[in-house]
């Protein structure tokens, strides 16, 4: 079985350009998390889609991030402008139930913003 | 407010010895509750979870962990440690009134030979 899918796995870019990091998560689930991690911060959670519906938004930093699932089977985190502060670990999970079941992370993709 | 401690952020043990990661949650009923592993560079991947019933839970890689309603703790357990298991080690709670599923802030496990 395919798991939750990340694209880039890394990322590199110059402060103010424009990251899209990308997500499919495992088919049939109907909840997706947006999850940023930091040494400093740990695991922090983003936001969070419930049948393709952003459901909770306000672990979202700012307005220069924005997160869409225009569908089941995918979902976008965008940073417009990057700043190196924005450098992280990224992950999405996706889960059956929206908070009471297991939920599955994929591998993550490492940004870097210099 | 919910939350989750883990209150040791470095453990170091002996490869062969046992191990026990402690997890404390604030919550008003029985939250559901999750362990998870992550190894360098990688995601987190779900070691066991509490829902109900038992206590005692059996999970992965020989892993378990015990309920404690009185102590509102979760512990990992694992009685013989091997060098693969270095990594770090997340408590997380959910509830069907939780509108977020909350994490703990990690704790890095180190192995020593």
């Amino acid at each position: 079985d395919a798991g939750v899918i990340q694209s880039p796995r890394h990322e590199v870019t110059e402060m103010g350009q424009e990251v899209t990091l990308r997500c499919k998560p495992i088919s049939g689930h109907n909840s997706l998390f947006w999850y940023r991690q930091t040494m400093m911060r740990g695991l922090e959670l983003l936001i969070y889609f419930n049948n393709n519906v952003p459901i909770d938004d306000s672990g979202m930093p700012e307005d220069r991030f924005s997160a869409k699932m225009p569908n089941a089977s995918f979902s976008t985190l965008k940073i417009q402008p990057s700043e190196p502060r924005d450098s992280a670990v990224y992950f999405c999970a996706s889960s059956l139930v929206q908070n009471t079941d297991t939920q599955y992370f994929g591998p993550g993709t490492r940004l870097t913003v210099l | 407010a919910q939350s989750v401690t883990q209150p040791d952020i470095h453990i170091t043990v002996s490869e062969g010895a046992s191990l026990e990661l402690r997890c404390n949650y604030s919550y008003g009923a029985t939250p559901y509750l999750f362990w998870y592993v992550q190894s360098p560079g990688q995601g987190l991947q779900l070691l066991l979870k509490y829902f109900s019933g038992d206590t005692l839970v059996q999970g992965i890689k020989g892993f378990e962990a015990e309920f404690k309603r009185s102590q509102t703790s979760i512990n990992l357990r694992k009685p013989t440690v091997h060098w693969s298991d270095a990594a770090e080690y997340f408590c997380a709670v959910g509830a069907p009134n939780f509108n977020k599923f909350y994490f703990g802030s990690g704790t890095k496990l180190n192995v020593k030979p």
